[in-house]
């Protein structure tokens, strides 16, 4: 089955920027989508199709896809983008069809 | 406004049974892809299962045999019956509506539920 690799946490102090990695075999040939789960809540998207933000989603966060690593940026962090963070792609011909990342913590210093 | 509220989580014993629900509002369950995604306590998101806006169902192979995915039209809700369940089935199980732009794209989870409890233990 298809895996895709995330770092487990990624620190950040306010204001700078954090990139989350996603790592699969030649990923850049699927499309990423990206979502926000803060604690005791559930998932949020935030990205999809690689780059494309959903409405009420800031400017803030964008994504890249290319060769083996897929890619979130949060721009300009801020405290209340501290949350868990997960890549899934969906292969008609993968089993399982939709496969999550293992996903990030990402911890706003 | 776009909901899907769950319910029907519990505490159930090894081996027994529970049925989930999940009531749509704002949208038509039958003309979406629908699916049920669960996390097990400090893990990540594990995709269950997908029934197809026509009919046509997809299980992981963790409760391929055990779960049962279907909708009722008429209630616009989806249902994730679970038998023999077992304490690796123990999560919250959300339910989600799929959505793609057009194929080959591939879908992504734009909706989702706040969730149900699913304990199963003796």
């Amino acid at each position: 089955s298809y895996v895709l690799t995330q770092p487990p946490s990624v620190s950040v102090a306010p204001g700078k920027t954090a990139r989350i990695t996603c790592g699969g075999n030649n990923i850049g040939s699927k499309s990423v989508h990206w979502y926000q789960q803060k604690p005791g809540q559930a998932p949020v998207l935030v990205i999809y199709y690689d780059s494309d933000r959903p409405s009420g989603i800031p400017e803030r966060f964008s994504g890249s896809n290319s060769g083996n690593t897929a890619t979130l940026t949060i721009s300009r962090v801020e405290a209340g983008d501290e949350a868990d963070y997960y890549c899934q792609v969906w292969d008609s011909s993968s089993d399982p069809l939709y496969v999550f990342g293992t996903g990030t913590k990402v911890t706003v210093l | 406004e776009v909901q899907l509220v769950e319910s029907g989580g519990g505490l159930v014993q090894p081996g027994g049974s529970l049925r989930l629900s999940c009531a749509a509002s704002g949208f038509t369950v039958s003309s979406n892809y629908m699916s049920w995604v669960r996390q097990a306590p400090g893990k990540g998101l594990e995709w269950v299962s997908v029934i197809y806006s026509g009919g046509s169902t997809y299980y992981a192979d963790s409760v391929k045999g055990r779960f049962t995915i279907s909708r009722d039209n008429s209630k616009n809700t989806l249902y994730l019956q679970m038998n023999s369940l077992r304490a690796e089935d123990t999560a919250v199980y959300y339910c989600a509506r799929d959505r793609r732009v057009a194929p080959p794209l591939g879908y992504y989870m734009d909706v989702w539920g706040k969730g149900t409890t699913v304990t199963v233990s003796s």
